[in-house]
């Protein structure tokens, strides 16, 4: 079946505008989760739903960043006023009851960010 | 999540297994240990992941000591496209945190 698709694949913006990323994850998956990773470092969480709720946030890295999740499917990350240490491939993924219940995360091939 | 240690990085011969340790010495009774991996340009794949006793599916091999105090993740014959970064991760919690992982290279 298909897998967790994320749009756009590339995205080039200006410093100062704000930016919205999107996750369709795996249809039935009720935990959904973004990571972003800067070139050639490692995976950085930043937040996970179970559902529409947000249990942990803590991985946001300011008050720039929000995420949200409707209808416990899509997933959009938002950032606001990009900066370029905010550029990076964002990535989500999905898992079916979450991964601290039996349950591995399946991830898309991401969002390269570019903030120029 | 129980601290997990790998060796930063290893070489295999393509057609050789690629035998991948993970120290989880911390572990507890209900953490799992879970095998990712990482292909350059790629969103992380999931391998293989078990509890107590030993697991194998059609990608790699998970053996896990009878203490859980450490595990090899085995890939039977390693070709060229299995060369990417493999974590290790102990874990009972719906927040996953990466570490930095075996960057494993498969040469000819």
């Amino acid at each position: 079946g298909a897998g967790v698709s994320q749009s756009p694949s590339n995205k080039v913006t200006e410093k100062g505008k704000d930016v919205e990323l999107r996750c369709d994850p795996i249809s039935g998956h009720t935990a959904l989760y973004w990571y972003r990773q800067s070139l050639g470092q490692g995976l950085e969480f930043l937040i996970y739903f179970q559902g529409n709720s947000a249990p942990d946030k803590s991985g946001l890295p300011s008050d720039r960043f929000s995420a949200e999740r409707t209808g416990g499917s899509v997933s959009t990350l938002t950032i606001q006023r990009t900066q370029q240490e905010d550029s990076a491939v964002y990535l989500c993924a999905s898992s079916l009851a979450g991964h601290g219940r039996n349950s591995p995360l399946h991830f898309g091939n991401g969002t390269r960010l570019t903030v120029t | 999540d129980a601290k997990t240690t790998q060796p930063p990085s290893m070489d295999c011969a393509e057609g050789r297994a690629a035998n991948l340790p993970c120290n989880h010495s911390t572990i507890s009774g209900n953490e799992y240990v879970y095998w990712y991996r990482q292909i350059h340009s790629q969103g992380p794949q999931y391998i293989i992941h078990g509890l107590k006793n030993n697991e194998t599916n059609e990608m790699a091999s998970l053996i896990i000591t009878e203490d859980r105090k450490s595990s090899t993740l085995i890939l039977p014959h390693a070709t060229l496209r299995d060369t990417a970064v493999y974590y290790c991760i102990a874990s009972n919690t719906d927040k996953l945190i990466f570490g930095t992982g075996t960057r494993l290279q498969v040469f000819p």
